[in-house]
């Protein structure tokens, strides 16, 4: 089975300041995605980010970029100018061509926003 | 478009009892899958269909079941609840089965299992 570790329960940030949520995942495939997700309070899962493995950019989303070191099988989460909305839980994901359709999601990193 | 939706949104339960959930995809979606999320093993993948038809099932006992009528909608059953049942139950929907599709998740149902 694929494995995805978030080796960081909790992080916090000052309000404005820049934060990195860290993530590794393990698999022989080839063909994958990976995926930021945030569950606020409410515990609904909102997509924040996704990487398709081929492509070498790395994704961004206004204030959210991803770090993808695919040799290093790292993902790695960046939230520029911390706002007190992005306090939530965030979940690392990964989804493959060959394992089904189902997502592996790593165990979460609580993010808190300073003010 | 209205998104995915999931009912009961809260619910409790006697151990020993059964239960069932609903959840209603994105209009025009064929695939739902659902996953269970508690505090001491994460989110799991309990199973997927599409068009009607389980695709992949994930590691749990039998007494988790599900299926998906002709309008896509899903419902999973869990029957002689235990206490360990206790958790937020996600379904996530998406146009297609591969991993091309962006699957979109429901608010959850909270089981509370007493």
């Amino acid at each position: 089975a694929q494995t995805v570790t978030q080796s960081q329960p909790e992080m916090s940030v000052q309000e404005a300041e820049t934060v990195t949520l860290s993530c590794t995942y393990d698999t022989s495939e080839s063909d994958y995605y990976l995926f930021w997700y945030k569950q606020p309070p409410s515990r609904q899962m909102i997509l924040v980010i996704r990487q398709e493995a081929y492509k070498q950019q790395n994704a961004t989303e206004n204030r959210f970029s991803v770090n993808f070191q695919k040799a290093a099988k790292s993902f790695s989460l960046k939230i520029s100018d911390s706002q007190l909305g992005d306090a939530a839980m965030y979940f690392c994901a990964y989804r493959g061509s060959n394992t089904g359709n189902q997502f592996y999601f790593g165990t979460g990193t609580s993010l808190t926003v300073i003010p | 478009k209205a998104g995915v939706t999931q009912t009961p949104r809260y619910l409790i339960k006697t151990r020993g009892q059964q239960v069932t959930l609903s959840c209603s995809p994105i209009s025009g979606h064929r695939s739902v899958s659902w996953y269970q999320q508690t505090p001491g093993q994460g989110l799991q993948f309990l199973f997927e269909y599409f068009s009607e038809t389980q695709r992949n099932k994930g590691n749990f006992p039998g007494r988790f079941s599900g299926r998906q009528f002709s309008n896509s909608r899903s419902e999973m059953n869990v029957s002689t609840l235990e206490l360990g049942d206790s958790a937020l139950y996600l379904c996530a929907s998406s146009l297609g089965a591969t991993v091309a599709y962006e699957q979109y998740f429901g608010p959850g149902t909270r089981l509370t299992v007493t």
